[in-house]
């Protein structure tokens, strides 16, 4: 079953360094995603992404944070210069259609240390 | 704004018996979808089920069975004949369209515990 795949599954870095989370979607779908979810706590949206462009995004996903599909297969997420606040676990999710379900990654645990 | 809450931070249920997490939402549409996810251990967030507002029916997957209450903005799961593996983080989600984008939002979720 096809499936959406997030690397690494976690990592670790120094506060103030970039960071590139990087997400495979299934392979015919069109809207893509990132939520992230800081421990114990709920699923939040961060930003949506179709036709090669953010079609929203959240208060959160400030110039710190950008999105880009640079092959046509891969979706990743940058975080310019990590704070402390920004460790969490960051879900990168697909879906084929504008009116369908959403199939989310494993998701990425990022440590800002 | 829509919200979604889910009032029951922790439930617990014994092996083979039936349990209900409770979910209300606020909308002023009247066309949308509803979502159950189930997030184990393991972080991951599995898809249980899902509702269509303009379907009647409530939908049921095996064992999942949602009681959708359009009216009174509820959106219950239940599961029945309880299994270790049922044990998690459940999120209700409301899918909210704006503008032609759309997004999920996100309760703040029930943990369940699943007693042998």
């Amino acid at each position: 079953e096809p499936e959406v795949t997030q690397t690494p599954s976690h990592q670790v870095t120094q506060m103030g360094q970039e960071v590139i989370l990087r997400c495979v979607p299934i392979s015919n779908h069109l809207y893509f995603y990132w939520y992230r979810q800081i421990l114990g706590q709920k699923v939040e949206f961060l930003v949506s992404f179709y036709n090669n462009e953010i079609s929203e995004k959240s208060e959160i996903f400030d110039d710190q944070f950008s999105v880009e599909r640079p092959d046509g297969s891969n979706f990743t997420l940058k975080i310019r210069s990590t704070k402390l606040e920004d460790s969490a676990m960051y879900f990168c999710a697909s879906k084929p259609t504008y009116d369908t379900e959403a199939f989310f990654g494993q998701g990425t645990r990022l440590t800002v240390v | 704004a829509q919200t979604v809450t889910q009032s029951q931070p922790e439930m617990s249920v014994q092996e083979a018996e039936t349990v209900t997490l409770s979910c209300t939402y606020d909308t002023s549409e009247s066309d949308y979808y509803l979502f159950w996810y189930k997030q184990p251990p393991s972080r991951q967030m599995i898809l249980v089920i899902r509702q269509e507002a303009y379907k009647q029916q409530n939908a049921t997957e095996n064992r999942f069975s949602v009681n959708f209450q359009k009216a009174a903005k509820s959106f219950s799961l239940k599961i029945s004949d309880s299994q270790l593996g049922d044990a998690a983080m459940y999120f209700c989600a409301y899918r909210r369209t704006q503008g032609g984008s759309e997004k999920l939002v996100f309760g703040k979720g029930t943990k369940l515990t699943v007693n042998p």
